[in-house]
Protein backbone atom coordinates (compact mmCIF):
# COMPACT_ATOMS: atom_id res chain seq x y z
CA UNK A 1 0.00 0.00 0.00
CA UNK A 2 0.97 3.66 -0.84
CA UNK A 3 0.57 6.42 1.76
CA UNK A 4 1.46 9.45 -0.56
CA UNK A 5 -0.25 10.00 -3.69
CA UNK A 6 1.27 12.93 -6.12
CA UNK A 7 -0.46 14.90 -8.32
CA UNK A 8 -0.68 15.35 -10.93
CA UNK A 9 0.74 12.56 -12.61
CA UNK A 10 2.99 13.77 -15.32
CA UNK A 11 3.73 17.43 -15.95
CA UNK A 12 4.90 19.18 -19.26
CA UNK A 13 6.37 22.50 -19.17
CA UNK A 14 8.62 25.09 -20.83
CA UNK A 15 12.19 25.95 -19.33
CA UNK A 16 11.77 28.52 -17.28
CA UNK A 17 8.41 28.01 -16.18
CA UNK A 18 7.71 27.06 -13.02
CA UNK A 19 6.97 23.22 -11.71
CA UNK A 20 4.15 22.48 -9.01
CA UNK A 21 3.44 18.97 -8.07
CA UNK A 22 1.56 17.92 -4.94
CA UNK A 23 1.42 15.17 -1.78
CA UNK A 24 -1.56 14.08 -0.33
CA UNK A 25 -0.99 11.52 2.67
CA UNK A 26 -2.89 9.39 4.73
CA UNK A 27 -1.78 9.04 8.40
CA UNK A 28 0.11 11.32 10.78
CA UNK A 29 3.85 12.08 10.17
CA UNK A 30 7.02 12.72 11.51
CA UNK A 31 8.20 14.47 8.13
CA UNK A 32 7.97 14.19 4.39
CA UNK A 33 10.48 14.04 2.22
CA UNK A 34 10.95 14.59 -1.42
CA UNK A 35 12.66 12.74 -3.92
CA UNK A 36 13.85 13.32 -7.22
CA UNK A 37 14.67 9.98 -9.77
CA UNK A 38 16.51 10.09 -13.21
CA UNK A 39 15.40 7.17 -15.79
CA UNK A 40 16.80 3.73 -14.76
CA UNK A 41 18.88 5.39 -11.45
CA UNK A 42 18.25 5.64 -8.15
CA UNK A 43 16.32 8.14 -5.92
CA UNK A 44 18.13 11.78 -5.00
CA UNK A 45 16.51 13.15 -1.84
CA UNK A 46 15.59 16.40 -2.55
CA UNK A 47 14.77 18.42 1.27
CA UNK A 48 12.99 17.02 3.87
CA UNK A 49 10.37 18.78 6.17
CA UNK A 50 9.53 17.75 9.87
CA UNK A 51 5.97 17.97 10.56
CA UNK A 52 6.25 21.16 12.92
CA UNK A 53 7.28 23.27 9.81
CA UNK A 54 5.36 24.67 7.08
CA UNK A 55 7.71 25.83 4.48
CA UNK A 56 11.16 24.99 3.55
CA UNK A 57 13.68 26.44 0.81
CA UNK A 58 16.43 25.05 -1.01
CA UNK A 59 17.94 26.59 -3.95
CA UNK A 60 15.26 26.65 -7.02
CA UNK A 61 13.09 24.29 -4.69
CA UNK A 62 10.41 25.25 -2.04
CA UNK A 63 8.42 22.45 -0.36
CA UNK A 64 5.05 23.47 1.78
CA UNK A 65 3.46 20.95 4.44
CA UNK A 66 -0.13 21.65 5.11
CA UNK A 67 -0.59 18.68 7.96
CA UNK A 68 -4.48 19.26 8.69
CA UNK A 69 -5.04 19.06 5.08
CA UNK A 70 -2.59 16.29 4.74
CA UNK A 71 -0.76 17.36 1.87
CA UNK A 72 2.48 19.36 0.41
CA UNK A 73 3.41 20.66 -2.56
CA UNK A 74 6.91 20.77 -4.59
CA UNK A 75 7.43 24.30 -6.17
CA UNK A 76 10.55 24.00 -8.92
CA UNK A 77 11.36 27.64 -10.01
CA UNK A 78 12.94 28.77 -13.35
CA UNK A 79 12.37 25.16 -14.73
CA UNK A 80 15.37 23.74 -16.52
CA UNK A 81 15.86 20.86 -19.11
CA UNK A 82 18.24 18.86 -16.70
CA UNK A 83 14.95 19.16 -14.23
CA UNK A 84 13.16 16.50 -16.24
CA UNK A 85 13.09 13.21 -14.08
CA UNK A 86 9.80 11.84 -11.73
CA UNK A 87 9.22 13.33 -8.34
CA UNK A 88 8.53 11.20 -5.44
CA UNK A 89 7.22 12.04 -2.02
CA UNK A 90 7.74 9.95 1.16
CA UNK A 91 6.53 9.97 4.69
CA UNK A 92 7.53 8.53 7.81
CA UNK A 93 4.18 7.87 9.56
CA UNK A 94 4.21 9.10 13.54
CA UNK A 95 4.76 5.94 15.94
CA UNK A 96 6.35 4.15 13.14
CA UNK A 97 9.74 3.79 11.02
CA UNK A 98 8.56 2.62 7.39
CA UNK A 99 9.30 5.55 4.64
CA UNK A 100 6.32 5.24 2.52
CA UNK A 101 6.40 6.35 -1.44
CA UNK A 102 3.70 7.71 -3.89
CA UNK A 103 3.83 6.88 -7.22
CA UNK A 104 5.18 9.56 -8.44
CA UNK A 105 4.99 12.75 -10.97
CA UNK A 106 6.83 12.28 -14.00
CA UNK A 107 8.31 16.15 -15.12
CA UNK A 108 9.00 17.19 -18.12
CA UNK A 109 10.67 20.25 -19.13
CA UNK A 110 11.47 21.16 -22.93
CA UNK A 111 13.76 23.39 -23.71
CA UNK B 1 30.80 11.53 -0.53
CA UNK B 2 29.64 8.51 1.34
CA UNK B 3 27.22 6.50 -0.91
CA UNK B 4 25.24 3.04 -0.35
CA UNK B 5 26.68 0.45 -2.91
CA UNK B 6 24.68 -2.35 -4.72
CA UNK B 7 25.69 -4.88 -6.57
CA UNK B 8 25.30 -6.17 -9.38
CA UNK B 9 23.81 -3.10 -11.19
CA UNK B 10 22.03 -5.78 -13.65
CA UNK B 11 20.77 -9.26 -13.42
CA UNK B 12 18.93 -11.45 -15.71
CA UNK B 13 17.85 -15.25 -14.59
CA UNK B 14 15.68 -17.39 -15.59
CA UNK B 15 12.66 -18.54 -13.56
CA UNK B 16 12.90 -20.44 -10.77
CA UNK B 17 16.57 -20.05 -10.50
CA UNK B 18 18.10 -18.68 -7.07
CA UNK B 19 18.80 -14.80 -7.05
CA UNK B 20 20.78 -12.58 -4.15
CA UNK B 21 21.71 -9.30 -4.40
CA UNK B 22 24.00 -6.78 -2.42
CA UNK B 23 23.99 -3.61 -0.72
CA UNK B 24 26.48 -1.97 1.65
CA UNK B 25 25.19 0.86 3.57
CA UNK B 26 26.90 4.66 4.33
CA UNK B 27 28.96 3.56 7.63
CA UNK B 28 26.98 4.72 10.89
CA UNK B 29 23.49 4.20 9.43
CA UNK B 30 21.42 1.61 11.30
CA UNK B 31 18.64 1.98 9.22
CA UNK B 32 18.59 -0.04 6.22
CA UNK B 33 15.65 -0.08 3.52
CA UNK B 34 15.05 -2.58 1.06
CA UNK B 35 12.78 -1.40 -2.15
CA UNK B 36 11.35 -2.96 -4.97
CA UNK B 37 10.48 -0.57 -7.84
CA UNK B 38 8.36 -1.63 -11.07
CA UNK B 39 8.51 0.40 -14.19
CA UNK B 40 6.29 3.79 -14.28
CA UNK B 41 5.24 3.03 -10.50
CA UNK B 42 6.85 4.04 -6.64
CA UNK B 43 9.31 2.35 -4.60
CA UNK B 44 7.49 -0.48 -2.39
CA UNK B 45 9.21 -1.20 0.80
CA UNK B 46 10.24 -4.63 1.06
CA UNK B 47 12.01 -5.30 4.49
CA UNK B 48 13.41 -2.31 6.49
CA UNK B 49 16.15 -3.01 9.21
CA UNK B 50 17.47 -0.76 12.31
CA UNK B 51 20.67 -2.46 12.99
CA UNK B 52 20.23 -6.26 12.50
CA UNK B 53 16.79 -6.55 13.40
CA UNK B 54 13.87 -6.47 11.11
CA UNK B 55 11.34 -3.91 11.95
CA UNK B 56 9.20 -4.36 9.03
CA UNK B 57 8.96 -7.08 6.68
CA UNK B 58 4.82 -6.77 6.43
CA UNK B 59 5.44 -6.81 2.44
CA UNK B 60 8.54 -8.82 1.69
CA UNK B 61 6.70 -12.23 0.04
CA UNK B 62 7.80 -14.70 2.40
CA UNK B 63 7.59 -17.75 0.58
CA UNK B 64 10.29 -16.91 -1.68
CA UNK B 65 12.07 -13.50 -0.55
CA UNK B 66 14.83 -13.41 2.52
CA UNK B 67 16.67 -11.12 3.89
CA UNK B 68 19.50 -10.50 6.16
CA UNK B 69 21.87 -8.21 7.79
CA UNK B 70 23.93 -10.47 10.09
CA UNK B 71 26.09 -7.52 11.36
CA UNK B 72 24.01 -4.54 11.03
CA UNK B 73 25.73 -3.03 8.26
CA UNK B 74 26.04 -4.78 4.42
CA UNK B 75 23.46 -6.57 3.51
CA UNK B 76 21.45 -9.49 1.34
CA UNK B 77 18.45 -9.63 -0.56
CA UNK B 78 17.14 -13.12 -1.98
CA UNK B 79 14.72 -14.43 -4.33
CA UNK B 80 14.29 -18.30 -4.83
CA UNK B 81 12.64 -19.42 -7.23
CA UNK B 82 12.27 -16.50 -9.19
CA UNK B 83 9.29 -15.69 -11.14
CA UNK B 84 8.47 -13.33 -13.84
CA UNK B 85 6.31 -11.05 -12.21
CA UNK B 86 9.89 -10.48 -10.24
CA UNK B 87 12.07 -8.06 -12.83
CA UNK B 88 11.85 -4.56 -11.71
CA UNK B 89 14.40 -2.42 -9.78
CA UNK B 90 15.84 -3.63 -6.31
CA UNK B 91 16.80 -0.70 -4.34
CA UNK B 92 18.43 -0.19 -1.51
CA UNK B 93 18.66 2.79 1.10
CA UNK B 94 20.02 3.61 4.80
CA UNK B 95 19.73 6.63 7.27
CA UNK B 96 20.17 7.66 10.33
CA UNK B 97 16.74 7.48 12.65
CA UNK B 98 13.87 9.89 11.54
CA UNK B 99 16.02 11.33 8.58
CA UNK B 100 16.09 11.37 4.82
CA UNK B 101 17.12 8.27 3.18
CA UNK B 102 20.39 7.44 1.00
CA UNK B 103 19.76 5.36 -1.61
CA UNK B 104 21.90 3.18 -4.07
CA UNK B 105 22.00 3.09 -7.91
CA UNK B 106 19.54 -0.61 -7.79
CA UNK B 107 19.87 -3.79 -9.20
CA UNK B 108 18.32 -4.14 -12.29
CA UNK B 109 16.40 -7.35 -12.37
CA UNK B 110 14.99 -9.49 -15.94
CA UNK B 111 13.52 -12.69 -15.27
CA UNK B 112 13.19 -14.64 -18.56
Amino acid sequence: SQQGEEDPQALSIQEGENATMNCSYKTSINNLQWYRQNSGRGLVHLILIRSNEREKHSGRLRVTLDTSKKSSSLLITASRAADTASYFCATDATGGFKTIFGAGTRLFVKA
Amino acid sequence: EAEVAQSPRYKITEKSQAVAFWCDPISGHATLYWYRQILGQGPELLVQFQDESVVDDSQLPKDRFSAERLKGVDSTLKIQPAELGDSAMYLCASSLENTEAFFGQGTRLTVV
